[in-house]
């Protein structure tokens, strides 16, 4: 079935080391996003790739950088977190299309010790 | 921009009840309207979606919405809820950019 995948699906880190996550997907979707989620809050957007034209918040932090190497893949790269970015970090993809579904993955929880 | 306001923090029903979470958007132009769950440490998952048309739409797991332009509303109703169905709600909108704004989310608790 097609979908959105995330790896790892649970992440430990210890504050201030640089951490990776990833995403991919075989909907061959233009369109990638990455959110934020803390506990009991809604999904926060950070940015999303339009192909390969990026997309930043205007209040996502410089600590949070993104690379989208081909249409599949994308990754989420936090420089050095803190405790706060402790959170679940899920993708989402869609298509051009106005007003398209995105389609998410089951995200992956970052523990920041 | 466009904004969603879901009234209700959190809310508990038995089981064999129905079920309605209430949804208000905030949008000048016809917004594109989605229904989300989200199970702990999970995705979100679609329930179902509003575009254009009927303003009474059918989606998955026997949930259904009402787009109500007048009140600017788009709730999802069930008519007997079941004990799978805990989990939280998010109601989310979009223009036509794709720019997804969600609301603060329902959390539901089923009653045996």
């Amino acid at each position: 079935d097609a979908m959105v995948i995330q790896n790892p699906r649970y992440q430990v880190t210890q504050f201030g080391k640089p951490v990776t996550l990833s995403c991919s997907q075989t909907l061959n979707h233009n369109v990638m996003y990455w959110y934020q989620q803390k506990s009991s809050q809604a999904p926060k957007l950070l940015f999303h790739y339009y192909d390969k034209d990026f997309n930043n918040e205007a209040d996502t932090p410089d600590n949070f950088q993104s690379r989208r190497p081909n249409t599949s893949f994308c990754f989420l790269d936090i420089r050095s977190p803190g405790l706060g970015d402790a959170a679940m970090y899920l993708c989402a993809t869609s298509s051009l299309l106005a007003g398209e579904t995105q389609y998410f993955g089951p995200g992956t929880r970052l523990l920041v010790l | 921009a466009q904004s969603v306001t879901q009234p209700d923090i959190h809310i508990t029903v038995s089981e064999g009840a129905s079920l309605e979470l209430r949804c208000n958007y905030s949008y000048g132009a016809t917004p594109y309207l989605f229904w989300y769950v989200q199970s702990p440490g999970q995705g979100l998952q679609l329930l179902l979606k509003y575009f254009s048309g009927d303003t009474l739409v059918q989606g998955i797991k026997g949930f259904e919405a009402e787009f109500k332009r007048s009140q600017s509303s788009f709730n999802l109703r069930k008519p007997s809820v079941h004990w799978s169905d805990a989990a939280e709600y998010f109601c989310a909108v979009t223009a036509y950019n794709n720019d997804m704004r969600f609301g603060a989310g329902t959390r539901l608790t089923v009653k045996p």
